[in-house]
């Protein structure tokens, strides 16, 4: 069975600089396991952030990134902001399958 | 405007049945692959089924192959989730996802609640 891990929790400083990370348990994180980030806030659904490892949806804000980091998937968040403390979760594809990571709470404090 | 409204979800006895449907719009609906997504109360999100787009295809997670069954009737714009023989680790709130062509989502439902207890 197919695991993606990710950070359980990470706290930033307001203006501060945070990479959340998604790891898969079959290897490193490649492209072709296509990456999508998500944002969730208690009591919404999901919103879509990146996708396709480093895209961003229009209503990305551009402080968000997403890259290849050291065989992982990573979420670079650059000049935090009180709003973006959330639950995120990253998606990975493998082949038709689909597995999310367990979800990273981050703290803006 | 892409809107995906979930429905049916309610209460239902272990081993019992329940269909759940996510009515699409806003978009060619026959053109895009489409997922189920689940999450358990407190939990992080659980990847559940896709149904392919144009190019077709169903894909299930382990833990429900053999009692899920997603479907779609691109007539009525409507994606389903047929789920049969249910276990109260199945109980969640289902959200509808429409993807970007195959693999990338986009947009998502506000989600329908399905407890499962005696």
């Amino acid at each position: 069975q197919t695991v993606v891990t990710q950070e359980p929790s990470l706290t930033v400083s307001p203006g501060g600089t945070v990479t959340l990370t998604c790891a898969s348990s079959t290897g490193a994180v490649t492209s072709g396991h296509y990456p999508n980030w998500f944002q969730q806030k208690p009591g919404q659904a999901p919103r879509a952030l990146i996708y396709s490892t480093n895209n961003k949806h229009s209503w990305t804000p551009a402080r968000f990134s997403g890259s290849l980091l050291g065989g992982k998937a990573a979420l670079t968040l650059s000049g935090v902001q009180p709003e973006d403390e959330a639950e995120y979760y990253c998606l990975l594809y493998y082949g038709g399958a689909r597995v999310f990571g367990g979800g990273t709470k981050l703290t803006v404090l | 405007e892409v809107q995906l409204l979930e429905s049916g979800g309610g209460l239902v006895q272990p081993g019992g049945s329940l269909r759940l449907s996510c009515a699409a719009s806003g978009f060619t609906f026959s053109t895009y692959a489409m997922s189920w997504v689940r999450q358990a109360p407190g939990k992080g999100l659980e990847w559940v089924s896709t149904f392919g787009g144009s190019g077709g295809g169903t894909y299930y997670a382990d833990s429900v192959k053999g009692r899920f069954t997603i479907s779609r009737d691109t007539s009525k714009n409507t994606l389903y989730l047929q789920m049969n023989s249910l276990r109260a680790e199945d109980t969640a709130v289902y959200y509808c996802a429409k993807t970007m062509g195959r693999i990338d989502v986009d947009h998502w439902g506000q989600g329908t609640l399905v407890t499962v207890s005696s």
